[in-house]
């Protein structure tokens, strides 16, 4: 049983384009993550929704607009893909106010050429 | 601003050659401190939640401990199976947002 799925795993893409990540958590939390893990491996958060709310903004360009239609679904949306935003992007879940660690995704590597 | 430096960057282990990593935060309010092992490709795993200086957690090899302004992750007679970057990350009172490290790549030597 997966607990927290992201999709696709790889995206491979042009300059330009806009693209979509889907990430599904099954674990019944309420509070949704972004998280971004550059080359250096250092992992940084982008977003957090909380039952469809956003409650965590990073500086993060505008390009990049994250959608959560229900508390079990959080999706990345990013226009006008740029070279830098290469990375691995993660999902992940937790239950607000339980103090509960984070549930992470398998990651989604995105490359932009 | 929360702050966090993981030392070493990468450690490399004879199969059986206990040693430890290092955590250094520093964050107004700590209300937990997390451990998480991550392998290639893969997203961090979870292992330990310490709350408060002088608290231990264990799992199988490996031994989280907490200070005020540390965290160490002890490994006790390593395997080649418990080869991957351990990440720390403390998060503070008034958000739900994890600030991580840039992890220890942990190698076991068979």
């Amino acid at each position: 049983d997966t607990a927290v799925s992201q999709t696709p795993k790889y995206l491979v893409t042009q300059m330009g384009n806009d693209k979509s990540i889907k990430c599904e958590q099954n674990l019944g939390h309420d509070t949704m993550y972004w998280y971004k893990q550059d080359s250096k491996k250092f992992l940084k958060i982008m977003f957090s929704y909380n039952n469809k709310e956003l409650i965590i903004n990073e500086t993060v360009p505008n390009r990049f607009s994250p959608k959560s239609p229900d508390k079990a679904h959080l999706n990345l949306h990013i226009n006008s893909l740029e070279l830098g935003d290469s990375a691995v992007y993660f999902c992940a879940s937790s239950q607000s106010g339980t103090q509960s660690p984070l549930h992470f995704g398998n990651g989604t590597r995105l490359t932009v050429t | 601003e929360d702050q966090v430096t993981q030392s070493p960057e990468a450690l490399r282990l004879q199969e059986g050659e206990s040693s430890s990593l290092n955590c250094s935060y520093t964050v107004s309010g700590l209300r937990g401190l997390f451990w998480y092992r991550q392998d290639p490709g893969k997203g961090p795993e979870f292992l330990f939640t310490l709350y408060s200086a002088g608290e231990e957690k264990e799992k199988e090899r490996l031994k989280a401990t907490l200070t005020k302004k540390e965290s160490f992750l002890h490994i006790t007679a390593p395997k080649p199976e418990d080869s991957a970057t351990y990440l720390c990350a403390p998060s503070n009172f008034g958000n739900e947002k994890l600030t991580f490290g840039t992890g220890t790549r942990l190698t076991i030597i068979p």
